[in-house]
């Protein structure tokens, strides 16, 4: 079945720490976003890519970076510099040029400084 | 910016009532509107997609319509079930090459 998975679904960070989110698509689209979500607000958007080798900031990328290297991956890290990782976050794709299609989520990875 | 409001926040009902939960966006030149569904603490599963040359969509006990020029999106749920208990989401797209701009979410509690 096609879809996109997040790995892993729990993690957890020391203070100073960066880690790596992983999100792998295998429904041939060729956008892919990463959403972070908190308590009682709407997903807002950290980073996206249209195409290979090419990605946008969204509206809270400080403290974030990503790549995208193959269509199907577009791992997210969590740098040291992002004072308040703790959340949940979610990734998606979509088919670009076909307002017909919409988005599909992975099922999260939580988030927890520790 | 485009912005995307849901009203109300959280909403209990009784099993077997229909129901209509809102979403309202301040720009309405979108490209796509789409509602999703989101249990704890897993991802969004999508309900239905409306283009923005659409008026309605339908699936199942689901209906969705879209009036672009009003700035409003509903989503129609008949005969409520427990199962239906979730967080419902709006999101909408003004363009192919923009991202989606969400709601806050409906909590949604249906009470046996």
């Amino acid at each position: 079945d096609g879809g996109i998975t997040q790995s892993p679904k729990y993690l957890f960070r020391k203070e100073g720490q960066n880690v790596t989110l992983s999100c792998e698509q295998n429904l041939n689209h060729d956008a892919m976003y990463w959403y972070r979500q908190d308590p009682g607000q709407g997903l807002r958007l950290i980073y996206y890519s249209q195409i290979v080798n090419d990605f946008q900031k969204g509206d809270i990328a400080e403290g974030y970076s990503v790549s995208r290297e193959k269509k199907e991956s577009f791992p997210l890290t969590v740098t040291s510099a992002q004072k308040n990782p703790t959340a949940f976050y979610l990734c998606a794709s979509s088919i670009a040029g076909r307002s017909a299609y919409g988005y599909t989520f992975g099922s999260g990875t939580r988030l927890t400084v520790v | 910016k485009q912005e995307v409001t849901q009203i109300p926040a959280a909403l209990s009902v009784p099993e077997g009532e229909n129901l209509v939960l809102n979403c309202s966006f301040t720009d309405s030149a979108i490209y796509n509107l789409q509602w999703f569904r989101q249990d704890p603490g897993k991802g969004l599963t999508s309900l239905l997609l409306i283009q923005s040359s659409q008026r309605e969509q339908t699936s199942g006990r689901l209906n969705a319509s879209l009036d672009k020029s009003s700035g409003r999106s509903t989503l129609y749920i008949a005969a409520s079930q427990p199962g239906d208990s979730a967080t419902y989401l709006c999101a909408v797209r003004l363009g192919n090459n923009n991202d989606m701009r969400f709601g806050a979410g409906t909590r949604l509690t249906v009470k046996p």
